[in-house]
């Protein structure tokens, strides 16, 4: 059974450098799937923030692109989020799932995990 | 533009059944959606995909009630037998080869 696990520090500072891990458990993430972040700001709807393949490929959203990295870390199962000059209106649980089969055209997110709240403040 | 739009609320009573509607932007009609449900307090649960034909595929455990259909540009999600955990938020969610797009939600309460 795949699941997977968001950790990081639940508070960041204004203009600093926002660092989350998707721990996965049950399935290799290097083979086959796109795995990605999604973040839900209080009170509000659900934002892609991108999406990653173990080879290194990326997506991101438009919006957060020049802020945002995914990378993956093969040896530890686990994918990593890094997102630059946070402000409040960063505050969101954000949340990593597994999407779509590499080359399948079906790229919705199948399982996702709980999430961990991330608070901007100084 | 890929946007998804849903209406923000729906309601229906217990036992009875709902149908959600998620409408593709122009352009986008050959698109499938899937419906992700997120009850209070939780995270969101992957429900179905639903394709353009209308032919859909559930996720592991998510009951016969849950159903899915298609017509034109709209993506629906059929809840029957309502039941109160049903009270919830669900998002459709398309994509493109290099983008990934949630609609705003709607919010169906059981009365």
């Amino acid at each position: 059974q795949v699941q997977l696990h968001e950790s990081g520090p639940g508070l960041v500072k204004p203009s600093e450098t926002l660092s989350l891990t998707c721990t996965v458990s049950g399935y290799s993430i290097s083979t086959s799937y796109y795995w990605g972040w999604i973040r839900q700001p209080p009170g509000k709807g659900l934002e892609w923030i991108g999406s990653m393949y173990h080879s290194g490929s990326t997506y991101y959203s438009p919006s957060l692109r020049s802020r945002v990295t995914i990378l993956v870390a093969t040896s530890k199962n686990q994918f990593s989020l890094k997102l630059s000059s946070v402000t409040a209106a960063d505050t969101a649980v954000y949340y990593c799932a597994r999407e779509g089969l590499y080359d399948s055209g079906n790229y919705y997110m199948d399982v996702w995990g709980k999430g961990t709240t991330v608070t901007v403040s100084s | 533009q890929l946007v998804l739009t849903q209406s923000p609320s729906a309601s229906a009573s217990l036992g009875a059944s709902v149908k959600l509607t998620c409408t593709l932007s122009s352009g986008h009609n050959s698109y499938a959606i899937a419906w992700h449900q997120q009850q209070p307090e939780k995270g969101p649960r992957y429900l179905m995909k639903v394709n353009s034909d209308g032919s859909h595929t559930k996720g592991d455990g998510i009951p016969d009630r849950f159903s899915g259909s298609s017509s034109g540009a709209e993506r629906y999600l059929t809840i029957s037998s309502l039941q109160s955990e049903d009270e919830a938020d669900y998002y459709c969610q398309t994509w493109g080869t290099a983008v990934r797009v949630f609609g705003g939600g709607t919010k169906l309460t059981v009365l």
